[in-house]
């Protein structure tokens, strides 16, 4: 049963600390989207990755947010420094056709 | 500006009580309306895909139906196992991204 598996699951820091969020996506999918989800703002779509090239990142605070693909098996999403209001759930999802999108568990992020 | 609104926000059901669920869109070039099904502390879980006006999709006890403007969730004799929170988003048109309504939380209760 093939998932999209994120790191950690939970992470605490203070403000100021950088943050390593960590996904792998389903084997031989080529699309990679990383989205934050707030009880206020639902779910937003960060930046995605197509065969490893971000495609668009405009939904990401360009100053301290920053998204990578090292190979096609993880994809990164870190910011630094991290603030209170980044506390937010963040989630990787991947595909193979054009609209599909299939979901990790997320990174539960809470910055004090 | 385009976006995505679902109503309504929570819906209680006893169980066995049908009841729908709305999804609304302004999306610019609407290349697809996709509901989608998550459970608390989970990743959203994909239910259906829509592509055009007339269209209608079925899975157990849930139909989704898409019309020029909006799209509705139905729900036949819900169970509580299907208590979680329901969201729609459209894709826009030129490229891959999702518009993602804020959800209706649905509770069904035994």
């Amino acid at each position: 049963d093939a998932r999209v598996t994120q790191t950690p699951r939970h992470k605490v820091t203070e403000m100021g600390q950088e943050v390593t969020m960590r996904c792998q996506p389903i084997l031989g999918h080529n699309t990679v989207f990383w989205y934050r989800q707030t009880m206020m703002q639902g779910l937003e779509l960060l930046a995605y990755f197509r065969n490893r090239a971000p495609l668009d990142d405009s939904g990401m605070p360009k100053d301290r947010f920053s998204a990578e693909m090292p190979d096609a098996t993880l994809a990164t999403l870190k910011i630094q420094p991290s603030e209170p209001r980044d506390s937010a759930v963040y989630f990787c999802a991947s595909g193979l056709t054009r609209y599909e999108q299939y979901f990790g568990p997320g990174t539960r992020l809470t910055v004090t | 500006e385009d976006q995505v609104t679902q109503s309504p926000e929570a819906l209680r059901l006893q169980e066995g009580e049908s009841s729908s669920l709305n999804c609304s869109y302004t999306v610019s070039g609407l290349r697809g309306l996709f509901w989608y099904r998550q459970d608390p502390g989970k990743g959203p879980e994909f239910l259906f895909t829509l592509y055009s006006a007339g269209e209608e999709k079925e899975k157990e006890r849930l139909k989704a139906t898409l019309t020029k403007k909006e799209s509705f969730l139905h729900i036949t004799a819900p169970k509580p196992e299907d208590s979680a929170t329901y969201l729609c988003a459209g894709a826009q048109g030129g490229s891959e991204k999702l518009v993602f309504g804020k959800g209706t939380k649905l509770t069904v209760n035994p």
